[in-house]
């Protein structure tokens, strides 16, 4: 079935330094791609997209890579700091007017001081 | 979080009863989307409506119905809750057709069943 997933469910990243976390997806016909970082007790909140017709999209301290080949998406993060550790999922809108949204597992990201 | 408010924010009901979600909008958008979060599965679609009085089952909908009878409300029913329904629920609204279709969510509503 189609499914969207990643790679390492925990991170840990020192202060000032840069964080990659990867996601894999199943679905080729996916044309549009999200990045999540949802923090405890609060909901999802929209970090950067990507359509399928992209390779890289830079957005402030975040940017995100889609390798439409192997079907992995990944999220970069520059300079960490405290306030980045969080969770953070990918998610499909599907393709084809399909909007409904799939999410991966989510990876959590600690910045280590 | 875009306009959106879950009511209640905390719930404890009993195995079997009947319990209602309410998500209420003022961004006029046309989707909205009930998910649910559970350690392990990361957020699950339940239930999606595009429209009033327009609805469609998610990945997990059995136990589950909603109903949208105004654009900026969208109920969740659990008609006689079992404790596999103990989790965080979020909703969501998205705006396809835009130039940007990223959902915007809630901040959740942790419902336990005992």
């Amino acid at each position: 079935g189609e499914s969207v997933g990643l790679h390492l469910p925990t991170l840990s990243v020192q202060e000032g330094d840069n964080s990659i976390i990867n996601c894999a997806y199943s679905n080729s016909a996916s044309d549009y791609f999200i990045w999540y970082k949802q923090e405890s007790g609060k909901g999802p909140q929209f970090i950067i997209d990507i359509r399928s017709n992209m390779d890289k999209r830079q957005g402030q301290r975040v940017t995100v890579l889609l390798n439409k080949t192997v079907k992995h998406l990944s999220l970069q993060i520059a300079a960490t700091q405290p306030g980045d550790s969080a969770v953070y999922f990918c998610a499909e809108n599907g393709a084809f007017g399909n909007e409904k949204l799939t999410f991966g597992t989510g990876t959590r990201l600690t910045i280590i001081p | 979080d875009a306009g959106i408010t879950q009511s209640p924010r905390h719930k404890v009901t009993e195995t079997g009863t009947p319990v209602t979600l309410r998500c209420h909008q003022t961004e006029n958008h046309r989707y909205m989307y009930w998910y649910r979060q559970d350690p392990g599965h990361g957020l699950r679609l339940i239930h999606y409506s595009y429209g009033v009085k327009d609805t469609d089952k998610g990945e997990v909908s059995d136990g589950y119905s909603v109903s949208r009878s105004k654009t900026e409300d969208f109920l969740l029913t659990l008609e006689s809750a079992t404790s596999s329904q103990t989790s965080v629920y979020f909703c969501a609204i998205s705006d396809p057709g835009q130039v940007n279709t990223e959902a915007f969510f809630g901040q959740g509503t942790r419902l336990t069943v005992v």
